[in-house]
Formats: C-alpha cells, sequence, structure tokens
C-alpha cells in the first residue's frame, strides 16, 4: 500500500535551518509530482512548495520563497524539504503529499492530492 | 493573490444535506479539489477535477463549479462527515496552489 512519511521535524531556534524528508512507498515516486502542504496550530491548511515528478521545476509559496529548498532523490524515493530562516511563523505540522494534474507524468487529471503523510511537527522558538 | 472563501462553519441534521461553498474570482475556469480533514488526522481527497470521486468514497460526496463559486455537497450527513473541508486550486497566474479557508461541518 501507499506510504509516506516524514521525518526531521523538531524544536529549532528562530533563524536556524532544519531538513525535512519525506519517504515513499507503495507506488511509482518518480512519476509523481509531490508537495509541501503546512498547517500552523488551530489553523487551515498552507500550501508550501511543489516539485515536478523529474525534480526539474518547481514553486513556492511567496511566505517561504528564498527560504525554503523543495528536492527529491528518485533513486532513493524521498522527498525533502530545506528550511532556513526558520521564523516562528513557521511553526506547524508539515506534510508531504502526492499531487496529479501537470506536475505528475502523464496523467489526465488535473490535480488533486490522493496521498498524504500523517506529517511531522516543526516548532520555531524565538 | 489569489483568494479561497469558504464560510467558517455549517451546522447540518443527520440524514440532510450540507453544501459548502468555495469562492473566487472566476473559479468556474479552474479545477477544484476537496478534502475532508479530521482531527488530528492528514487531509483525505474527497473530489477532484471539479466533480469526480477518489475510490472508496461516497457517492453521497459531489461537486460542482461553475462562474464564481464551487460546491461540495454531502448528502444524507452522517456523524462520521464531521470535519474541516477545504477546497483547492491551481492558480496559474501566480505559479501557486492556493486552499481555502476552510468549513468546520458540524452535525447536529
Amino acid at each position: 500500500q501507499v506510504q509516506l512519511v516524514e521525518s526531521g521535524g523538531g524544536v529549532v531556534q528562530s533563524g536556524r535551518s532544519l531538513r525535512l524528508s519525506c519517504a515513499a512507498s507503495g507506488f511509482t515516486f518518480g512519476t509523481y509530482g509531490m508537495h509541501w502542504v503546512r498547517q500552523a496550530p488551530g489553523k487551515g491548511l498552507e500550501w508550501v512548495a511543489v516539485i515536478w515528478y523529474d525534480g526539474n521545476k518547481n514553486h513556492y509559496a511567496d511566505s517561504v520563497k528564498g527560504r525554503f529548498i523543495i528536492s527529491r532523490d528518485n533513486s532513493k524515493n524521498t522527498l525533502y524539504l530545506q528550511m532556513n530562516s526558520l521564523r516562528s511563523e513557521d511553526t506547524g505540522v508539515y506534510y508531504c503529499a502526492t499531487t496529479d494534474g501537470a506536475p505528475t507524468f502523464g496523467t489526465s487529471r488535473r490535480g488533486g492530492s490522493d496521498y498524504w503523510g500523517q506529517g511531522t511537527l516543526v516548532t520555531v522558538s524565538s | 493573490s489569489y483568494v479561497l472563501t469558504q464560510p467558517p462553519s455549517v451546522s447540518v441534521p443527520p440524514r440532510e444535506t450540507a453544501r459548502i461553498t468555495c469562492g473566487g474570482n472566476n473559479i468556474g475556469s479552474k479545477s477544484v479539489h476537496w478534502y475532508q480533514q479530521k482531527p488530528g488526522q492528514a487531509p483525505v481527497l474527497v473530489v477532484y477535477d471539479d466533480s469526480d470521486r477518489p475510490s472508496g468514497i461516497p457517492e453521497r460526496f459531489s461537486a460542482s463549479n461553475s462562474g464564481n463559486t464551487a460546491i461540495l455537497t454531502i448528502s444524507r450527513v452522517e456523524a462520521g462527515d464531521e470535519a474541516d473541508y477545504y477546497c483547492q486550486v491551481w492558480d496559474g497566474d501566480s505559479d501557486h496552489y492556493v486552499f481555502g479557508t476552510g468549513t468546520k461541518v458540524t452535525v447536529l
């Protein structure tokens, strides 16, 4: 069955860095676009970044652009999020998720994220 | 940036119909996806591409999209449908994915 398992979360001081990982299994990881989505405590979902299936294209939310880097290693079936210059407002649960549509190879769908990880909590302390 | 507006809450008696709106400028020209999220859990996709259901999602969940409003309809609401619901689109003008503000559905 499909599994997405995030790791790397924790408590970090403001201004420091953290790298999240998302280990994928049970599907052909290298053909799927992937998202990072976060959720601050008690708040709604916020899209963070997307990467195309081959890693050659990505986009970022304005709130993280220039500070976060999304990447993937298809040989290891793993997605990453390098988070630099962390701020208190980056605190929340970070989810990785597949995405259909343009970032995914050979699909007729226009979007939607069928598979999500359980999330990893990032707490940025000041 | 593109904004999707949802009502904060919707309350509905069991076995009745819940309708959750998602408003956005000319949203009918975009593909809308809907997610259900229960407390402490990851979101679950309930509708993609405006009106298609993933396998395993009951037919009670349906959706439409036209003009400036997309609507998720939950028919014959059950206690297990209590959750937060989010709409989502891809905004090609900004190359951003956007989530709606979220709607809490309460079964009375």
